[in-house]
């Protein structure tokens, strides 16, 4: 099970905390993801981590204003968003990726925490 | 503009068949990249249905199956269900942008 937090409105230019809490499996075997959903649109994926956290990849979108980061002995993934943007604003998911390195199929979701840039 | 291309919309009858495509390139299905495909419904976080191109995660009834071919892949549903009706997604790899893409999504309804 995949449980986000720490969504809210927040205005542009500021900066978010997202944390997604793991449970039910053995979090240090898989890599984890960030995918972002905006309001009636489609899917978009934000950010990678292996299983280590030595491997990290991001969209182009938001490179080099956000960090992705995970706890292994807290079970925890977290996502760094600076310098937000209105563009930024919709639903953020994390989510498991099958195997250790991130180069598969997304099979475990959270149930997603909302992101609102506005001023 | 999606780097994996669907159609916005397909519908189909109660035990019909439909098809969904996921059009890429070069740089991604072309490439012999994997193909997989999540199902979501409204105000709901999406689920796995399709991994590695054709590969049913447990739980998932057989009338979803996967293909892949070229630079293309397709979802084919059998025996359409009132429950299908939702929003399908793929997904692959892209090495020209090193980046995981999805498809724009595909609305399914069932008439």
């Amino acid at each position: 099970q995949l449980v986000e937090s720490g969504g809210g409105v927040v205005q542009p230019g500021r900066s978010l905390r997202l944390s997604c809490a793991a449970s039910g499996f053995t979090f240090s075997n898989y890599a984890m993801h960030w995918v972002r959903q905006a309001p009636g649109k489609g899917l978009e994926w934000v950010t990678l981590i292996s299983y280590d956290g030595r491997n990290e990849y991001f969209a182009d979108s938001v490179k080099g204003r956000f960090t992705i980061s995970r706890d292994n002995s807290e079970n925890t993934l977290h996502l760094q968003m600076n310098s937000l943007r209105a563009e930024d604003t919709a639903v953020y998911y994390c989510a498991r990726d099958r195997t250790t390195l991130g180069f598969n199929a997304f099979d475990v979701w959270g149930q997603g925490t909302m992101v609102t840039v506005s001023s | 503009q999606s780097v994996l291309t669907q159609p916005p919309s397909v519908s189909g009858a109660p035990g019909q068949r439909v098809t969904i495509s996921c059009t890429g390139s070069s740089s991604n299905i072309g490439s012999n990249y994997d193909v997989h495909w999540y199902q979501q419904f409204p105000g709901t976080a999406p689920k796995l249905l399709i991994y590695g191109n054709s590969n049913r995660p447990s739980g998932v009834p057989d009338r979803f199956s996967g293909s892949r071919s070229g630079t293309s892949a397709s979802l084919v549903i059998t025996g359409l269900q009132a429950e299908d009706e939702a929003d399908y997604y793929c997904q692959s790899y892209d090495s020209s942008l090193t980046a995981r893409v999805f498809g724009g999504g595909t609305k399914l309804t069932v008439l």
